[in-house]
């Protein structure tokens, strides 16, 4: 089945450190890929949406120029967290479809998250 | 995408089945539903989907009433590794843009020895 891998697992650095995360398909190209964050305790929220080769959609209330996108490949996307601050701490998780196969109902699959904490 | 209500926790006996019910009133012609789980600290895991038949693969069945109004997830034999947040997402994919989930609070399901 198709795999999501997100690296890495968890961060820990000091306030004003921009941070990196990186999610990659690994046995299947991915023109489109999400990032979601979730707080303690909470649900999942839909962060943005990441398109290959050009520019991502941002939900609602999410800085765009906080939380940078790039999707250069067909099978990866990285989301970095510029000057990160302790509100940033939170679980992100990417996600990817993939395309191939009839009836467009193809599930989406879930990288094991990032945990970043920002001292 | 139509909206999802779940109870928000449950216990299942060890060995025994978990029957996991999902309401979607208001569920559209074209959209499936979705069933993930989250264990604790992971990512949510892809568990099964359909549109009105009964499903079954090899970590489920989901059986979707005839109106397609609520469904029930079922694991046959739970174990202790089940435990974990449930969701059901009712979704009809467009393509691109407009193919992020939107999760509900799920629901709790705790195995028990």
């Amino acid at each position: 089945g198709a795999v999501v891998s997100q690296h890495p697992s968890r961060v820990i650095c000091k306030s004003g450190t921009s941070v990196k995360i990186e999610c990659r398909s690994l046995d299947f190209q991915a023109t489109t890929m999400f990032w979601y964050r979730q707080f303690p305790k909470q649900s999942l929220m839909l962060m943005a949406t990441s398109n290959e080769g050009s520019k991502a959609t941002y939900e609602q209330g999410v800085e765009k120029d906080k939380f940078l996108i790039n999707h250069a490949s067909l099978t990866l996307s990285t989301l970095t967290v510029t000057s990160a601050h302790p509100e940033d701490s939170s679980f992100y998780i990417c996600s990817a479809r993939d395309y191939r196969g009839a009836g467009g109902n193809q599930p989406q699959h879930f990288g094991d998250g990032t945990r970043l904490s920002i001292l | 995408d139509a909206k999802t209500t779940q109870p928000p926790s449950m216990d299942c006996a060890e060995g025994r089945a978990a029957n996991l019910p999902c309401n979607h009133s208001t569920i559209s012609g074209n959209e499936y539903v979705y069933w993930y789980r989250q264990i604790h600290s992971q990512g949510p895991q892809y568990i099964i989907h359909g549109l009105k038949n009964n499903e079954t693969n090899e970590m489920a069945s989901l059986i979707i009433t005839e109106d397609r109004k609520s469904s029930t997830l079922i694991l046959p034999h739970a174990t202790l590794r089940d435990t974990a947040v449930y969701y059901c997402i009712v979704k009809m994919y467009s393509g691109g843009g407009a193919d992020g989930l939107t999760f509900g609070k799920g629901t709790h399901l705790i195995i028990q020895p």
